[in-house]
């Protein structure tokens, strides 16, 4: 049980144009999911937190206009790279914390690589 | 946010030996977790332990959170705990703060 998918799990997409990325719990429920990146070699970094039905909530230095976030379900958040340019290029991971039960572990998705050109 | 820090950087070890990886934080923590990344970037859940030890097997774990500190244990090393670990937390917020990773090298 608690499984996260992401798709794609791959994109390739010229400067400036917007990819949109999804994160899906596929057993069970989530009103918070996290979004976090990841550059090569490094560790990951949360990015926003998206929250189910609210606004998503973004960490220091993120820019919420250019990673636009939507929550519209129970089980699924989208991360939306707008314009994206060569340095927003990164691993992108999402993860889920389960609405029921003892909300101890994130389950985290297999995350999508993200090669703009 | 919580500081996170992990040693040693980089660890290679001869298939067989035994290790421990350690994580220190900067303030206490209502979440501590270890995980560790496969070559293709998927984050594998090894242990939640805020306090006290647990074993899953060859790996086991142990959080002195008096001490601010947690130590992940592999023993018998084998080839495919190759990758990179990473220890995380929280202060109650559940935003994981990740320490920089102990790449693990185990060699046949």
């Amino acid at each position: 049980g608690a499984v996260v998918s992401q798709h794609p799990s791959r994109v390739i997409c010229k400067s400036g144009t917007s990819v949109k990325i999804e994160c899906r719990s596929l057993d069970f429920q989530a009103t918070t999911m996290f979004w976090y990146r990841q550059f090569p070699k490094q560790s990951l970094m949360l990015m926003a937190t998206s929250n189910e039905g609210s606004k998503a909530t973004y960490e220091q230095g993120v820019e919420k206009d250019k990673f636009l976030i939507n929550h519209a379900s129970l089980t699924l958040s989208t991360l939306t790279v707008t314009s994206a340019h060569p340095e927003d290029s990164s691993f992108y991971i999402c993860s889920a914390l389960p609405l029921a039960g003892p909300q101890e572990t994130q389950y985290f998705g297999p995350g999508t690589r993200l090669l703009v050109l | 946010g919580i500081q996170v820090e992990q040693s040693p950087p980089d660890l290679i070890l001869q298939e067989g030996a035994n290790s421990t990886l350690r994580c220190n934080f900067s303030d206490s923590v209502n979440n501590l977790q270890w995980f560790h990344q496969n070559p293709w970037g998927q984050l594998i859940n090894l242990f939640y332990i805020p306090s006290g030890t647990k074993q899953n097997g060859r790996l086991s774990a142990t959080t002195v959170a008096t001490e601010r500190y947690s130590l992940l244990y592999i023993s018998s090393s084998q080839t495919t705990d190759s990758g990179v670990y990473f220890c995380a937390v929280d202060g109650g917020d559940y935003k994981l703060s990740f320490g920089a990773g102990t790449t693990v090298t185990v060699r046949a």
